[in-house]
């Protein structure tokens, strides 16, 4: 079981956001992705293998952590990143996914 | 630039049967894994299946294991995924995505799936 928290967090614009992805049993090779999906639209790959950022994601956005503990980092909040954030786990059957963070804007 | 296509969502009662398709484009399809994901009305992601490049392996979420079945055509560069014994549980968005070492590289933007009566 992937448990986020928060459940929601709330930002300014250039601040610093962080969210927090904790497994109920270590991922094996840190075998975890992390998603943003906005209203509407489909999920969009950002971090593989916990720290490995997906093509065209900017630097602003970084992973972090290993065992049970996982961490994404968005170093300065930009309009478009308000979003919701699902990790998910795939060193384990059956993959798993996070409840998700709603990320809102202050 | 990768492109999925998903079609065959729409409104099927209980115990109903349905197909989804997603037609792929911009990438060499027989060399990917695929997989669907779902999310019901305002909730998470969850797997449902994934198979192999080939075909020759396919993977199932317990929830649907037994009902639903994953297969590709590498001729047509298209994933489908056959919904038998539909339940009310079932209705979500249905997405195919690219299925790499795990996690899940691009998606469709979605197929809306309803079971009612």
């Amino acid at each position: 079981v992937l448990t986020q928290s928060p459940g929601t967090l709330s930002l300014s614009p250039g601040e610093r956001a962080t969210l927090s992805c904790r497994a109920s049993q270590s991922v094996s090779s840190s075998y975890l992705a992390w998603y943003q999906q906005k209203a509407g639209q489909a999920p969009r790959l950002l971090i593989y293998g916990a720290s490995s950022r997906a093509t065209g994601i900017p630097d602003r956005f970084s992973g972090s952590g290993s065992g049970t503990d996982f961490t994404l980092t968005i170093s300065r909040l930009e309009p478009e990143d308000f979003a919701v954030y699902y990790c998910q786990q795939y060193g384990s059957s059956p993959i798993t996914f996070g409840q998700g963070t709603r990320l809102e804007i202050k | 630039e990768v492109q999925l296509l998903e079609s065959g969502g729409g409104l099927v009662q209980p115990g109903g049967s349905l197909r989804l398709s997603c037609a792929a484009s911009g990438f060499t399809f027989n060399t990917y894994a695929m997989g669907w994901v779902r999310q019901a009305p305002a909730k998470g992601l969850e797997w449902v299946s994934t198979i192999s490049a080939g075909g020759g392996s396919t993977y199932y979420a317990d929830s649907v294991k037994g009902r639903f079945t994953i297969s590709r055509d590498n001729s047509k560069n298209t994933l489908y995924l056959q919904m038998n014994s539909l339940r009310a549980e079932d209705t979500a968005v249905y997405y195919c995505a690219n299925y790499r070492a795990g996690f899940f590289d691009c998606w469709g933007q979605g197929t809306l799936v309803t079971v009612s009566s």
